[in-house]
């Protein structure tokens, strides 16, 4: 059975530039989360997809946006990257569940690096 | 909004110790707690969760926590770790809206053999 899977598992762009970062969530899971994890730091949350739209969103500007696809899927996007866009992207996807309690299983994620 | 404390950042232990990480949180309403634990190049792990019920829940390898509601914590234990406990550890909470996690800071245990 296999897990979350990201890719691609590194990248360096340039300031400036658009990034896409793809996720593929466990078999049977339809929720897809996307939180940015800083060097030293926790994860902190982006946004979060169910049923091809976002469900709910932190504290993170309008340059990132994202997608969930029909078989449940998700891309991340970054426009216009900062230096302090350079993280850790991490995928998480989980069923959703009764009273929300369910466990979210993480990918690897996607180190990126913006020079 | 919800968030996490973690009271340390780094621990260093030698191998046969016990181990306490503390781990308090703010949110007034239902939670749900959660331990993640990221071994070196390895993605994050569920370690143990607590829904409701018996609030020391106990996790896979020898790890439990207690979830003491007065005092908003969420402590993880274990009574002698290994060295292949050497790992950053998590701990995070979801409130009663979608299941979104809100992490703390993280404590980097390393474990001397």
């Amino acid at each position: 059975d296999a897990g979350v899977t990201q890719s691609p598992t590194h990248l360096i762009k340039t300031r400036g530039q658009q990034v896409t970062l793809r996720c593929s969530p466990k078999s049977g899971h339809d929720t897809v989360s996307w939180y940015q994890q800083a060097l030293g730091q926790g994860p902190q949350f982006i946004f979060q997809y169910y049923e091809e739209e976002e469900r709910q969103r932190g504290n993170f500007p309008d340059r990132f946006s994202g997608h969930q696809f029909p078989n449940y899927s998700s891309e991340l996007n970054v426009n216009a990257l900062l230096l302090g866009d350079s993280a850790l992207y991490l995928c998480a996807s989980s069923l959703d569940g009764f009273e929300r309690r369910t466990e979210a299983f993480f990918g690897q994620g996607t180190r990126l690096t913006v020079v | 909004a919800q968030s996490v404390s973690q009271h340390n950042h780094h621990v260093i232990l030698s191998e046969a110790a016990s181990l306490e990480l503390g781990c308090n949180y703010s949110y007034g309403g239902t939670v749900n707690l959660f331990w993640y634990v990221q071994y070196p190049g390895q993605h994050l792990q569920l370690l143990l969760k607590y829904f409701s019920g018996d609030p020391l829940v106990k996790g896979i390898k020898g790890f439990e926590a207690e979830f003491i509601k007065s005092k908003f914590s969420f402590n993880l234990r274990k009574p002698s770790v290994q060295w292949s406990d050497t790992a950053e550890y998590f701990c995070a909470v979801t409130g009663s809206g979608y299941s979104t996690l809100t992490f703390g800071k993280g404590t980097m245990l390393l474990v001397s053999p």
